[in-house]
């Protein structure tokens, strides 16, 4: 059971756009940056968007982040069949002194 | 450009302890907070704690009485020790560079972890 909720799968189409969900509440999402990773079969996370819309150098600009209140979203548009991965959003938790994470979410590339 | 690299005992028996230890090679070492973070096969990311470079700590409270997390600014190492382990804690265990409270930005490779009597 995670602290921060996810859809535990997206589809999208190449070319197309999906959205991914992360729900959290005021003491973390609601008070404090998210971020988001990309993890590819049998790899360590890789960081993807930070400071809730900054891109680490080397990711492509089709991927961007959004915040509202106590929510975030990972937009992924252009879709590439590269882009099939686990994406999962974490934030810090001012309740629990502590970094929590969302359950994680499976793209598939039809 | 920061690299973790990461070893340590990869099969356990129940009620043994983990011992993980993670190397820091480029980059500054006291300028960030260093996290372990963990992975159960086909599970989401758990949080286990951090260390910064003068060694205050800060753990999961779900995990706080296990835990001990240690480091050498000499060798610019981390380490992890999970103490009374069940099968729970099989698990990828990764080391990460934590930019304190904002995200993660450098990983190592992980470490697979097996509980099994």
């Amino acid at each position: 059971h995670s602290v921060l909720t996810q859809p535990p799968s997206a589809s999208g189409t190449p070319g197309g756009r999906v959205t991914i969900s992360c729900s959290g509440s005021r003491s973390n999402i609601g008070s404090n940056k998210e971020n988001w990773y990309q993890q590819l079969p049998g790899t360590a996370p890789k960081l993807l968007i930070y400071l809730n819309n900054q891109r680490p150098s080397g990711v492509p600009d089709r991927f961007s982040g959004s915040k509202s209140g106590t929510s975030a979203s990972l937009a992924i548009s252009g879709l590439q069949s590269e882009d099939e991965a686990d994406y999962y959003c974490a934030a810090w938790d001012d309740s629990l002194n502590g970094w929590v994470f969302g359950g994680g979410t499976k793209l598939t590339v039809l | 450009q920061v690299q973790l690299q990461q070893w340590g005992a990869g099969l356990l028996k129940p009620s043994e302890t983990l011992s993980l230890t993670c190397t820091v090679y480029g980059g500054s070492f006291s300028d960030y907070y260093w996290s372990w973070i963990r992975q159960p096969p086909g599970q989401g990311l758990e949080w286990i704690g951090e260390i910064n470079h003068s060694g205050s700590t800060n753990y999961n409270p779900s995990l706080m009485s296990r835990v001990t997390i240690s480091l050498d600014t000499s060798k610019n190492r981390i380490s992890l020790k999970l103490s009374s382990l069940t099968a729970a804690d099989t698990a990828v265990y990764y080391c990460a560079r934590e930019n304190r409270g904002f995200f993660f930005d450098s990983w190592g490779q992980g470490t697979l972890v097996t509980v099994s009597s």
